[in-house]
């Protein structure tokens, strides 16, 4: 059985420039999560998708946004990068998402410099 | 963003040695869980813990779930040098038929010696 599958593993971008990362979860799972991980921070929800919908959504602005597709695929975008959007961006995939444990892909590390 | 209390911070000890650590909240969960998370890759479940006292092992991890439903502990018997990684508590409120966040830890870095 497949895992979580994110791409791309590695990224740099400029600031002011935009990204999209993608995230194909695990056949059959219809819940897709997204998490930043940071030194600093730790690992910070960002949102939630569910049968293409947003149904939670963590506290980072505006320039973070997410969608899902029919198939459940995700992909999340930031917008006019900066220095701090530097981190490893965590896609996590669940059957339902209503409780228990998340599976997490491996990551897309982004640098922004 | 919110992180729950994880201690300790790091920890080395020597292979064979049985490890502690736990995960404290100000807020309650209905639900935690412990992952591991090695160098360049996502974190793996290690436990989920679904009741208030509940004791779970896999393996030689046991982890309980804190009757107060504000913490919740692991430990691990007899450690390998696998054993080595960053160890993150999760916190997770799921109400009926609601979507939920994980709320982690700030991590136990594990670091075993021969």
């Amino acid at each position: 059985k497949a895992g979580v599958t994110q791409t791309p593993r590695y990224l740099i971008k400029t600031r002011g420039q935009q990204v999209t990362l993608s995230c194909s979860p695990i056949s059959g799972h219809r819940s897709v999560s997204w998490y930043q991980q940071t030194p600093g921070q730790g690992l910070q929800f960002l949102f939630e998708y569910f049968s293409e919908t947003q149904r939670n959504k963590g506290n980072f602005p505006g320039r973070f946004s997410g969608r899902q597709f029919s198939n459940s695929r995700s992909e999340m975008n930031v917008s006019t990068l900066e220095l701090g959007d530097s981190a490893l961006y965590l896609c996590a995939s669940s059957p339902q998402g209503t409780r228990g444990g998340y599976t997490f892909g491996s990551g897309t590390r982004l640098t922004v410099v | 963003g919110q992180q729950l209390n994880q201690s300790p911070q790091s920890m080395f000890i020597q292979e064979g040695e049985d490890v502690s650590m736990n995960c404290t909240s100000s807020s309650i969960f209905n639900t935690w869980l412990w992952y591991k998370q090695d160098p360049g890759e996502g974190p793996v479940l290690l436990i989920a813990l679904y009741k208030a006292g509940e004791l779970t092992s896999n393996g030689r991890l046991t982890a309980q779930f804190g009757i107060t439903r504000k913490d919740s502990f692991l430990n691990i018997s007899a450690s390998i040098p696998s054993d080595v990684g960053i160890y993150f508590c999760a916190g997770q409120i799921v109400g009926t038929g609601t979507a939920s966040k994980l709320t982690f830890g700030t991590g136990t870095r594990l670091q075993v010696t021969l």
